[in-house]
């Protein structure tokens, strides 16, 4: 079957270092996505992998192990801003068809 | 910038109604979707349209829910018959292609169903 897991919920310090991981088991695979979903509102892109290793955008970084099934999304220098979900998604191998995990509510602290 | 949009951003109808739910995609963009989320719940997958036609549908896709692109930059989901259960946030998105592409998503349309 089709399934993604994330932890459902993370707390971290303003300034500080989280990561959120993501791991998926797909019938396919062909990209892993992350978005922000702030409550009530619509998702944003915020990286893409599809291949092994690290992409850096910024203060977000995501990284990829397709043998492992396994990505995670790096958020440093947290601002109050980033409280929000974040979700992983795959888009499943050769359709167009994505599949998105439940979401990690991230709440920052000051 | 460029946005998705979608109207209305609420519709209230009743159990067995008819809905459209209408989206505006990016202009230079080819591929569009419909995604829905239940309150509290995951975004799910409803269906990708590219070249005036569906690519692919979700099981969740059934007879119940039709798409449609009518002219050259409006992009609707129909509901049929709509039951209890069809209350959800659904979200339009679109790409300028498939795959690597990022998808932007509208601001979604809340459907409550009575």
């Amino acid at each position: 079957g089709q399934n993604i897991d994330q932890p459902t919920e993370m707390t971290a310090t303003e300034g500080a270092i989280v990561q959120i991981n993501c791991t998926y088991q797909t019938s396919g695979f062909n990209g892993l996505f992350w978005y922000q979903q702030h409550a009530g509102e619509a998702p944003t892109f915020l990286s893409y992998n599809v291949l092994d290793g690290l992409e850096e955008k910024g203060r977000f970084s995501s990284f990829l192990s397709r043998s492992k099934g396994y990505s995670y999304l790096l958020l440093k220098e947290l601002q109050m801003k980033d409280s929000a979900s974040y979700l992983c998604a795959v888009r499943d191998g050769g359709t167009y068809k994505y599949i998105f995990g439940t979401g990690t509510r991230l709440k920052v602290l000051a | 910038e460029p946005e998705v949009t979608q109207t209305p951003s609420h519709q209230v109808t009743q159990m067995g109604q008819e809905v459209i739910l209408r989206c505006v995609p990016i202009s230079n963009h080819l591929y569009f979707y419909w995604y829905r989320q239940i309150l509290g719940q995951k975004v799910e997958f409803l269906v990708s349209f590219y070249n005036n036609e569906i690519s692919e549908k979700s099981e969740i896709f059934d007879d119940q829910f039709s798409v449609e692109r009518p002219d050259g930059s409006n992009f609707t989901l129909k509901i049929r018959s709509t039951k209890l259960e069809d209350s959800a946030m659904y979200f339009c998105a679109s790409s300028e292609l498939a795959g690597v592409y990022e998808q932007y998503f509208g601001p979604g349309t809340r459907l409550t169903v009575t």
